[in-house]
């Protein structure tokens, strides 16, 4: 079956501008994540859906991120005006309604801000 | 946030020989589990350990889990280059993952 997919796989922008990150989970996987992960780091959790809501956005660096998932499948991560630090590999998983349950990992998107 | 220290940052060594990995943090996990990622690629799960002193094994991969619960390691036996990438460590922070910078191991043919 279809693993979890993100788009685009690459990203160039210039500082300042706006910028949009898709992620098509599994399907049936009502649990949704956004992680960063910069060069040399593991993956760092930006938020959490269980379903259509954000369960916990304790992540998100600033008020310059944002993300939602309006129907309960696809999210959109969204970054405006961006910085040069924002540079990073921006990894989307999913999983199964429960406690603990596996994440499957996309190949992440890999944004540059110039 | 739960902090995970991994060891050494970088491994680099020659087909067949053995090689182990660390993860170390002051907290307590419910669980640990260790992932696989290969450039350009998500990380994949390759084992969870839920008790203490637990030890898995999943072909030349052996997995421990500290008395504990604080610490890991990976062994892997007669390394192969198709063992090559970055290997991280997680452990449950609640309902997400929190993870180690990872061990970035490299098998030379």
């Amino acid at each position: 079956g279809a693993g979890v997919s993100q788009t685009p796989s690459n990203k160039v922008t210039e500082k300042g501008k706006y910028v949009e990150l898709r992620c098509d989970p599994i399907s049936g996987h009502t649990a949704l994540y956004w992680y960063r992960q910069s060069l040399g780091q593991g993956p760092e959790f930006l938020i959490y859906f269980q379903g259509t809501g954000a369960a916990d956005d304790s992540g998100l660096p600033n008020d310059r991120f944002f993300a939602v998932r309006p129907e309960g499948s696809v999210s959109t991560l969204k970054i405006q005006r961006t910085e040069r630090g924002d540079s990073a590999v921006y990894l989307c998983a999913s999983s199964l309604y429960g406690y603990h349950k596996e994440q499957f990992f996309g190949p992440g998107t890999r944004l540059t801000v110039l | 946030t739960q902090l995970l220290e991994q060891s050494p940052q970088f491994l680099s060594i020659q087909e067949g020989e053995n090689l182990t990995v660390y993860c170390n943090s002051s907290s307590v996990f419910s669980s640990l589990q260790w992932y696989r990622q290969e450039p350009g690629e998500g990380p994949v799960l390759l084992v969870t350990v839920v008790t203490g002193g637990e030890v898995k094994k999943l072909k030349r991969l052996t997995f421990q889990f500290g008395d504990a619960r604080k610490d890991s390691s990976l062994h892997i036996t007669a390394a192969q280059p198709g063992d090559t990438g970055l290997y991280l460590c997680a452990g449950w922070d609640d309902y997400k993952l929190s993870f180690g910078a990872g061990t970035t191991v490299t098998v030379r043919a």
